[in-house]
């Protein structure tokens, strides 16, 4: 059962355009959101997170959006830069487990000059 | 402050060949993770450690051991290597309370 879902592997973007990265979940119960960014050959590092007393947090270029009634959230990038070609990934505390990450599959981005 | 290690960065073993993956941290973190990330399924939790003394299992533990015998240290041991044990593997910490977690830069491992 994948409770956290990125349904699209991979997304292309032109250099100064918006990307838009989304993330579904299926469990309720879910009360905090971290969007992770990985380069090749690299752990995952924390780029910004959404508690879901909020609907919207914004740092710099990233702004994350949730919409708890539909279960998605979103990772808007603007504008995006050949620099942030890597893969995303969304995750959520489960609160067990030593407080495990639960994890989507991932989108890989790719910024075109 | 160097973070989360790991070493190595690569390994190649034989089937039924035994390893151990390390992890460090000097964050002095009490919540240390091991993860493995496969392709098309994100990373998923092998152990944990809530402190020194203390690990239990995660979703994916079979074929696997750790101990936690410091704050800073938390290997991972492969008792018997098997194909289906070819993964990237990562490390992670986090302070008691707080959401983030801090990932080492990882070891791929090909078990042939």
């Amino acid at each position: 059962d994948q409770q956290v879902k990125q349904n699209s592997p991979s997304l292309s973007v032109q250099e100064g355009r918006i990307s838009i990265l989304n993330c579904d979940y299926t469990n309720s119960m879910f009360d905090y959101f971290l969007w992770y960014k990985k380069y090749p050959a690299e752990g995952p590092t924390f780029l910004i997170s959404i508690s879901s007393i909020k609907d919207k947090n914004e740092d710099g270029r990233f702004t994350v959006f949730l919409n708890k009634s539909a279960k998605h959230l979103s990772l808007h990038i603007v504008p995006s830069q050949p620099g942030d070609s890597a893969v995303y990934f969304c995750a959520a505390p489960s609160y067990n487990q030593g407080g495990k990450l639960i994890f989507g599959q991932g989108t890989e981005l790719s910024v075109k000059p | 402050n160097a973070g989360v290690t790991q070493t190595p960065k690569f390994q190649v073993l034989k089937t039924g060949q035994s390893m151990t993956l390390q992890c460090a941290q000097d964050m002095n973190h009490e919540y240390m993770s091991w993860y493995r990330q496969d392709p098309g399924m994100g990373l998923r939790l092998i152990h944990y450690s809530v402190g020194a003394g203390i690990t239990d299992q995660g979703e994916v533990p079979n074929g696997y051991n750790v101990s936690r015998s410091t704050t800073e240290d938390f290997p991972l041991r492969l008792l018997s290597a098997a194909p289906s044990q070819t993964s990237v593997y990562f490390c992670a910490s986090r302070q008691a309370g707080a959401d983030t977690q801090y990932f080492g830069p990882g070891t791929r491992l090909t078990v042939l």
